[in-house]
């Protein structure tokens, strides 16, 4: 079946760029997401990026996608202490059921 | 995006007895909604596709008798998690389908004693 890998942790330093990646496995995905989730709470929406697309910059963040070899990464520019959280990546299954497959998730620590 | 609400945050109660969750979607009305749940420092699994107005399509070894899915409105879908022991002590989140994304409500912890 689909899988979708992560890293488990990433380490950086405040000011510094992190930069988080995912393998995926469905080559029909047609959307890829990137969810932040912080302690005991849900899933926020950082940014998606759709299966033609090479990248994609909003604000901060950068998505870059390699279909051929089916890797995304999430680029955080100036990481600050509030990004720490656990990053979700995720794939919507290409069969039209707008189910999502997640990854593992990373847990970034930001150090002050 | 969504504004997605879950009722309660979080609950405590005795094996054997059954614990309602409510989804709510705030200002968009949804058709589809996603119920997960999810251990500690692990991924989301998805349990069940909550469907407006039809039955709920369960994911493989979801037990649908256990975990009852009710999507009566456009704003509300409700999982009940019957007869609830031990082993179904999680973190129970929904998540909203809107314009072809899903945003997920804040979760709801239940604790089973």
């Amino acid at each position: 079946g689909e899988d979708v890998e992560q890293s488990l942790f990433l380490s950086v330093r405040e000011g510094d760029s992190s930069v988080i990646n995912c393998t995926y496995t469905d080559s029909s995905s047609t959307y890829l997401y990137w969810y932040k989730q912080e302690p005991g709470a849900g899933l926020q929406l950082l940014t998606y990026i759709f299966s033609n697309m090479d990248m994609k910059q909003d604000q901060r963040l950068t998505v870059l996608l390699n279909k051929k070899d089916k890797h995304l990464s999430l680029r955080i520019a100036d990481t600050q202490t509030g990004d720490s959280a656990i990053y979700f990546c995720a794939e919507r299954e290409g069969s039209g059921t707008y189910k999502y497959i997640f990854g593992t998730g990373t847990r970034l620590k930001v150090l002050a | 995006g969504a504004v997605v609400s879950q009722h309660p945050s979080w609950v405590i109660c005795k094996s054997g007895t059954s614990v309602k969750i409510e989804c709510r979607s705030l200002d968009f009305q949804a058709t589809t909604m996603f119920w997960y749940r999810q251990f500690p420092k692990q991924s989301l699994m998805l349990m069940a596709t909550s469907n407006e107005g039809s039955k709920a399509t369960y994911e493989q070894g979801v037990e649908k008798d256990k975990f009852l899915i009710n999507h009566a409105s456009l704003t509300l879908s409700t999982l009940t998690v019957t007869s609830a022991h031990p082993e179904d002590s999680s973190f129970y989140i929904c998540s909203t389908l809107a314009r072809e994304t899903q945003y997920f409500g804040p979760g709801t912890r239940l604790l089973v004693l």
